[in-house]
């Protein structure tokens, strides 16, 4: 099974300020024969479902704001908020689809300070 | 607008079993694999198990390999899960997810999920 790893597990970050989440995974999930990263990032607010923001690792999902962008190839990859909206505070988690089981980081609870 | 709808959660005991369905609309359902994830209050999600759009290539978790089966009604568009030998552990909300693609995509639209609780 792939493995995946978040950090930090928790954030705090000034309204306006850049928050930057990571996510490894333990093997590569960059598939040759189309040079696509199979990750994807989602946010989860309180009573909600998991909502896709980022796919492919750097596609921006319809409808999702700028100030979110994903980077990162193979094994390593970063969710940036560029301009942090009192909106956000949410947990955020990465996802591999390059293989099953499709697996999960641990989760990112990012906060207002 | 994609719509999943969750149902057929509940209290059940350990060792009985439980069917949840996912009614979607919306999009073309036979055009995508569908999966089931679960989320433990708390904690991250677990992909629980997913099925192609043609029911060619159906995969479970390691956890609930053997006592799970899903399965899918393309006529319909009903997405099923049959969770036998319930155990403890399996007490989580049941996300139903649709898949991107035909087969490994994102999961770009979820249920409101419903929730199991297995115990005595």
């Amino acid at each position: 099974d792939i493995v995946m790893t978040q950090s930090p597990d928790s954030l705090t970050v000034s309204l306006g300020e850049r928050a930057t989440i990571n996510c490894k995974s333990s093997q590569s999930v960059l598939y040759s024969s189309n040079n696509k990263n199979y990750l994807a990032w989602y946010q989860q607010k309180p009573g909600q479902p998991p909502k896709v923001l980022i796919s492919w690792a750097s596609t921006r999902e319809s409808g999702v704001p700028d100030r979110f962008s994903g980077s990162g190839s193979g094994t390593d990859f970063t969710l940036t908020i560029s301009s942090l909206q009192a909106e956000d505070v949410a947990v955020y988690y990465c996802q591999q689809y390059y293989s099953n089981p499709r697996t999960f980081g641990q989760g990112t609870k990012l906060e207002i300070k | 607008e994609v719509q999943l709808v969750e149902s057929g959660g509940g209290l059940v005991q350990p060792g009985r079993s439980l069917t949840l369905s996912c009614a979607a609309s919306g999009f073309t359902f036979d055009d995508y694999a569908m999966h089931w994830v679960r989320q433990v209050a708390g904690k991250g999600p677990e992909w629980v198990s997913g099925i192609s759009w043609n029911r060619d290539n159906i995969v479970y978790a390691d956890s609930v390999k053997g006592r799970f089966t899903i399965s899918r009604d393309n006529t319909n568009n009903y997405l099923f899960l049959q969770m036998n030998s319930l155990r403890v552990e399996d007490t989580a909300f049941y996300y139903c997810a649709k898949d991107a693609s035909g087969t490994y995509g994102p999961f770009d639209y979820w249920g409101q999920g419903t929730l199991v609780t297995v115990s005595s």
